[in-house]
C-alpha cells in the first residue's frame, strides 16, 4: 500500500513563474492537508481539503495561493507569481477522515525560487 | 485545540531510554495525544497516539497521566537514527481535524 506521494520532490522556479505541487493521498484516504515549512522553522498548516471541497483554508495566504482536490486525480497546491519568500518545503498529509487513524505525511516538495 | 508545552531540546546517550515529556493541561475529554517526529527535513513520521491508557508499539511507549494533563513518550533504546524533532499534538478524535504543530523537542542522541 503506497504512502502519500508528492511530486516533484524538488522544484526550481524563477520569480514570477507558477509552481504546481501534487499530492496523491493514501488509498482510501479522502482528506488532504497541506503544510509549509520555511527554512529553520516549524510546520505551518495551510489548507484542508476533502474531495472537491475546501474545508479549512485559514492558513493559506490570501493572494497567489490556491488548492484543489478534484474528484479524480491528486490534490494540487498552486502558487502563482512566485517570490523568493515562497521558497520552502511543502508537505501533504492524508487521513481517512474518521476514527483514530493517524495522519500520514508525504516526503514533501522543496520549492526554490531563484 | 488544546495547547502543548514541550522542552526545546534534550540529549540522550545512545542505547539508553529517551523520555520526552509533554504538558497538555487544557486537554478535553475527546482529545487524543499524538506524537510525530521529523528527522532532518523529511516528512513528519507518526509514532504513537493515545487517549487515556498507556500505549506501546514497535517504536515507542506512551505514558499518559491519570488526569491526562501530561504525557511522556519513551524510546526504550535510543539509536543515532532517533535524532529528530519530536512533536506532541492534541487533536479531537474526529479524524478530520488539522494537526497544529508547535515547536517540538529537538532530541539529540549522543554516541
Amino acid at each position: 500500500n503506497a504512502g502519500v506521494m508528492q511530486n516533484p520532490r524538488h522544484l526550481v522556479r524563477r520569480r514570477g513563474q507558477e509552481a504546481r505541487l501534487r499530492c496523491s493521498p493514501m488509498k482510501g484516504h479522502s482528506h488532504v492537508y497541506w503544510y509549509r515549512q520555511l527554512p529553520e522553522e516549524g510546520l505551518k498548516f495551510m489548507v484542508y481539503l476533502q474531495k472537491e471541497n475546501i474545508i479549512d483554508e485559514s492558513g493559506m495566504p490570501k493572494e497567489r495561493f490556491s488548492a484543489e482536490f478534484p474528484k479524480e486525480g491528486p490534490s494540487i497546491l498552486r502558487i502563482q507569481q512566485v517570490v523568493r519568500g515562497d521558497s520552502a518545503a511543502y508537505f501533504c498529509a492524508s487521513s481517512p477522515g474518521t476514527g483514530e487513524a493517524g495522519y500520514t505525511f508525504g516526503s514533501g516538495t522543496r520549492l526554490t525560487v531563484v | 485545540d488544546a495547547k502543548t508545552t514541550q522542552p526545546t531540546s534534550m540529549d540522550c546517550a545512545e542505547g539508553r531510554a529517551a523520555n520526552l515529556p509533554c504538558n497538555h493541561s487544557t486537554i478535553s475529554g475527546n482529545e487524543y495525544v499524538y506524537w510525530y517526529r521529523q528527522i532532518h527535513s523529511q516528512g513528519p513520521q507518526y509514532i504513537i497516539h493515545g487517549l487515556k491508557n498507556n500505549e506501546t508499539n514497535e517504536m515507542a511507549s506512551l505514558i499518559i497521566t491519570e488526569d491526562r494533563k501530561s504525557s511522556t513518550l519513551i524510546l526504550p533504546h535510543a539509536t543515532l537514527r532517533d535524532t529528530a524533532v519530536y512533536y506532541c499534538i492534541v487533536v479531537p478524535n474526529f479524524g478530520n481535524e488539522k494537526l497544529t504543530f508547535g515547536t517540538g523537542t529537538r532530541l539529540t542522541i549522543i554516541p
